[in-house]
């Protein structure tokens, strides 16, 4: 298995609802990370995790929660995010904190609107 | 501060002309610089990195440190090269970040 799966592709939720994004790669990697993606933008850095553990947050509000139980599966929970939350939210992994040497691997991404 | 400017966002080409998308940097120390690309409806993916110097789908880049440039180019462009192109920087000083520019919107018209 080459490839990094996110689910779910599409979420809807209300500013009171508690919900988690899941990401998951077999490819044996080390580091994983989340980015936000609004649209016509560039991704956005907000986690990353090497050796499943927090390496780099990016000043990201509260309301979003990462985890990363295990090498293979990351999560991403989410409890009272604000309508500008909503955007693509993208996963992604590679080898070892990220060098020339270890190329970022993207999952297709989770579209989150916030109502 | 690292900062990756793609002055235009969009290009648009006809079918067998050159195509150069433009990509500058700011970055002290040696920057590591990628070429990311996401047709429509797919994932994001790695198109080119300077430090292979290789050719992938046509495509060349080289990293020009005096004009801290690493423009991406290829001499006859086809349809399916239509797809944002993203340049992104990474480096010693920056961690496992990558800073990506605003995007150039490629469409190649028959």
């Amino acid at each position: 298995d080459t490839e990094v799966t996110q689910t779910p592709k599409h979420l809807v939720m209300g500013m009171t609802n508690k919900k988690s994004l899941k990401c998951e790669q077999h490819m044996g990697h080390r580091a994983m990370y989340w980015y936000k993606q609004k649209a016509k933008k560039p991704p956005e850095l907000m986690f990353v995790y090497s050796y499943e553990k927090l390496s780099i947050n990016e000043s990201v509000p509260s309301r979003f929660s990462p985890e990363c139980p295990n090498s293979s599966l990351l999560n991403l929970h989410l409890h009272a995010l604000q309508p500008e939350d909503s955007a693509l939210y993208l996963c992604a992994s590679s080898k070892r904190l990220a060098s020339s040497y270890n190329e970022q691997f993207f999952g297709p991404g989770t579209r989150l609107t916030v109502l | 501060a690292q900062r990756v400017t793609q002055p235009e966002k969009l290009l648009s080409v006809f079918k067998g002309a050159p195509v150069e998308l433009k990509c500058n940097y700011s970055y002290s120390g040696s920057p590591e610089l990628f070429w990311y690309v996401q047709y429509s409806r797919q994932r994001l993916q790695l198109l080119l990195r300077h430090i292979s110097r290789e050719s992938i789908k046509g495509f060349t880049a080289d990293l020009n440190k005096g004009e801290t440039s690493f423009h991406l180019k290829k001499p006859f462009a086809q349809e399916e090269d239509s797809a944002m192109y993203y340049c992104a920087l990474s480096g010693e000083t920056s961690g496992s970040r990558l800073t990506f520019g605003e995007g150039t919107q490629l469409t190649v018209n028959p």
